[in-house]
């Protein structure tokens, strides 16, 4: 089993939609969830970070941690097609070991 | 400005040569990390300096050296290139410790004939 599960995509969705985000993960040692994005020949961003369990929000994003079943979801609501990029979930515990998953591509359509 | 800056930023090479990326932050930050995604988009922490003293050294190659001249710095020199090390590389910061977010640098891309 890896480390750090995300389904690949592509997700393809309209415009407007609300997008659900997911990995799961096997390391229960993890405390720090992230998801990053990532544009096209660009480098990752950071748009979520959460510690523990839990659901935070900024804007438009979500992000939901539950350590319990080793799942963690980035929801993003009103989904526009700026928001078309990679979306890469990570977590790591404390001292410098992040592990990323490889990513879901996502596509908004106008 | 540009936080995370790293050059170059396409890098095409013949096998067997030398080359270096360079990566320089602004942020103040005490870590620097060296990150490979191979073209399955999986990024792979390869080494992490911390005030320029290497903390995390993954499985890579020795071909690989990086060397951190001062904190604000972490240059990659990889030897012998192989067909194998094509990807796109990315530097990265943190202020390190327990509260750490990566701030990445835009990559890269080295492709070996």
């Amino acid at each position: 089993q890896k480390e750090v599960e995300q389904d690949p995509g592509p997700l393809s969705v309209p415009e407007g939609a609300i997008v659900s985000l997911n990995c799961t993960y096997s390391n229960s040692a993890f405390q720090y969830f992230m998801w990053y994005r990532q544009y096209s020949r660009k480098g990752p961003e950071l748009l979520m970070y959460t510690y523990s369990s839990g659901n935070k929000e900024d804007g438009r994003f979500t992000a939901q941690v539950d350590k319990s079943s080793k799942y963690i979801s980035l929801f993003i609501r009103d989904s526009q097609p700026s928001d078309s990029a990679t979306y890469l979930c990570a977590m790591s515990f404390y001292g410098q070991n992040f592990v990323f998953g490889p990513g879901t591509r996502l596509s908004v359509l106008p | 400005d540009t936080a995370v800056s790293q050059t170059p930023k396409y890098l095409v090479t013949q096998m067997g040569n030398d080359k270096s990326i360079k990566c320089e932050q602004n942020l103040g930050h005490d870590t620097m990390y060296w990150y490979k995604q191979d073209s399955k988009k999986f990024l792979k922490i390869m080494f992490s300096y911390n005030n320029k003293e290497l903390i995390i050294n993954e499985t890579v190659p020795n071909r690989f050296s990086p060397k951190s001249p001062d904190k604000a710095h972490l240059n990659l020199h990889i030897n012998s290139l192989e067909l194998g090390d094509s990807a796109v590389y990315f530097c990265a910061s943190s202020l390190g410790g327990e509260n750490e977010k990566l701030f990445f640098g835009s990559g890269t891309q080295l492709s070996v004939l």
